[in-house]
This record gives structure tokens, C-alpha cells and sequence, in this order.
């Protein structure tokens, strides 16, 4: 069964630091591209951050962009994301997601159950 | 405010059908597949439609998309009360090297 099993999200100061994780599992990790999508309390989806399967190409949201930075380990089947300079509106849950094909242009398909990242004094 | 524009709610009968647009431009939906993701209160989305107007196995064919030009649409026929949820439209923006979603429409089946 593919799972993508999230951990790292809590509360934090503005401008402190958070590093969320995504382990996977059913699938060949290192085959697939991954992305971040958050979603604010009571709104929409929004696009975060993506990176290829090898981890040499990254993309990222303007809103994050400088403060936030994805990475992988493909030893460990495990996405990463470093967030930085954290505002009380990168608060959030976050979804780590798995695309229908190896590309970060192939469709989101598998969801993690999300984490949630708060931003408050 | 989000590059890709949908109605933010759209409503109908049970066995009525529904359309949901989906507005973009150029870089984003006039170059690029279109998907559609379904969101059930306190779930994960689920892909319901990929590349403009493919269906995943166990999405009902009441279900179909559709893309022309810089516009697509999610269509639902003979709604049921269980197709009450927020849809989200999506795509890769050339420009913005990022992918892009709809603010989402919120489907209430009266």
C-alpha cells in the first residue's frame, strides 16, 4: 500500500524555524518527484514547493520562496521541508504529495494525512 | 488572489447536473493539462479528473472534464448528496515555474 506518513508540524514563534518530514512507503520513492500544498484554516489549496526525483531540480511557491527549501533522501524514502522566517500566514496544514507520474508535471495523486504548522506569539 | 479563477459555489438538485469552471491563461491552462480534485470536511483532496478529461479507476462517469483554450470545466451529472464537497481546479504555469490551483468551489447539493 502506498503511504506517505507526515511528522514535524507545531506551534512557532513568527520568524523561528520548522523542518517538516514525509516518510514513504509502497512505492519506489526515488522514482517520483514530490510536492508540498498547504491549506490555510477555512481556505483553499495552495501550491508550495516541488523537487525531482533525483533532488536536482526544485520550484517553489513566490510566497515561500528564500524562506522555505525542500530537499530529499532517497536512502531513507523521506521528503523534507525547511522553513524559515515563518509569518502567522504560512499557518497552515501542510500536505506532502505524491505526483501520478515520476514528473513534478504529472497530476497530484497520493495525499499524506497532513501536518499542521502554526505561527502565533 | 488565485491565477486560476472558479465560481467560489455552485449548487443544484439531486439528479440535476453541474457545471464548475475553471479560468487561466496562457502559461498556465492554454499550455498545460488541466486536473480536479475533490475535498470531502477534514480529508485530503482526491484526484477525480487528470490531463483535461481522464478519469481514475473508482471515479464515477458521472463525472467528466473538458479544456478549451484558456478555460476548463469539471461537469457532474445526476448529482447525489454524496457529491457535496469542494472541487479545486489545478495546473503547471510555465511562467511562474510552479503549479497553480483554483480558489475551489464549494458544490451543495440541495
Amino acid at each position: 500500500e502506498v503511504q506517505l506518513v507526515q511528522s514535524g508540524g507545531g506551534l512557532v514563534q513568527p520568524g523561528g524555524s520548522l523542518r517538516l518530514s514525509c516518510a514513504a512507503s509502497g512505492f519506489s520513492f526515488r522514482n517520483y518527484a514530490m510536492h508540498w500544498v498547504r491549506q490555510a484554516p477555512e481556505k483553499g489549496l495552495e501550491y508550495v514547493s516541488s523537487i525531482s526525483s533525483s533532488g536536482d531540480a526544485t520550484f517553489y511557491a513566490d510566497s515561500v520562496k528564500g524562506r522555505f527549501t525542500i530537499s530529499r533522501d532517497n536512502s531513507k524514502n523521506t521528503l523534507f521541508l525547511q522553513m524559515s522566517s515563518l509569518r502567522p500566514e504560512d499557518t497552515a496544514l501542510y500536505y506532502c504529495v505524491r505526483p501520478e507520474g515520476s514528473s513534478w508535471l504529472d497530476c497530484f495523486d497520493i495525499w499524506g494525512q497532513g501536518t499542521t504548522v502554526t505561527v502565533s506569539s | 488572489q488565485s491565477l486560476l479563477t472558479q465560481p467560489p459555489s455552485a449548487s443544484a438538485t439531486p439528479g440535476q447536473g453541474v457545471t464548475i469552471s475553471c479560468s487561466g491563461s496562457n502559461s498556465n491552462i492554454g499550455s498545460n493539462y488541466v486536473h480536479w480534485y475533490q475535498q470531502l470536511p477534514g480529508a485530503p483532496p482526491n484526484l477525480y479528473i487528470y490531463r483535461n478529461n481522464q478519469r481514475p479507476s473508482g471515479v464515477s462517469d458521472r463525472f467528466s472534464g473538458s479544456k478549451s483554450g484558456t478555460s476548463a470545466s469539471l461537469a457532474i451529472s445526476g448529482l447525489r448528496s454524496e457529491d457535496e464537497a469542494d472541487y479545486y481546479c489545478a495546473a503547471w504555469d510555465d511562467s511562474l515555474s510552479a503549479w497553480v490551483f483554483g480558489g475551489g468551489t464549494r458544490l451543495t447539493v440541495l
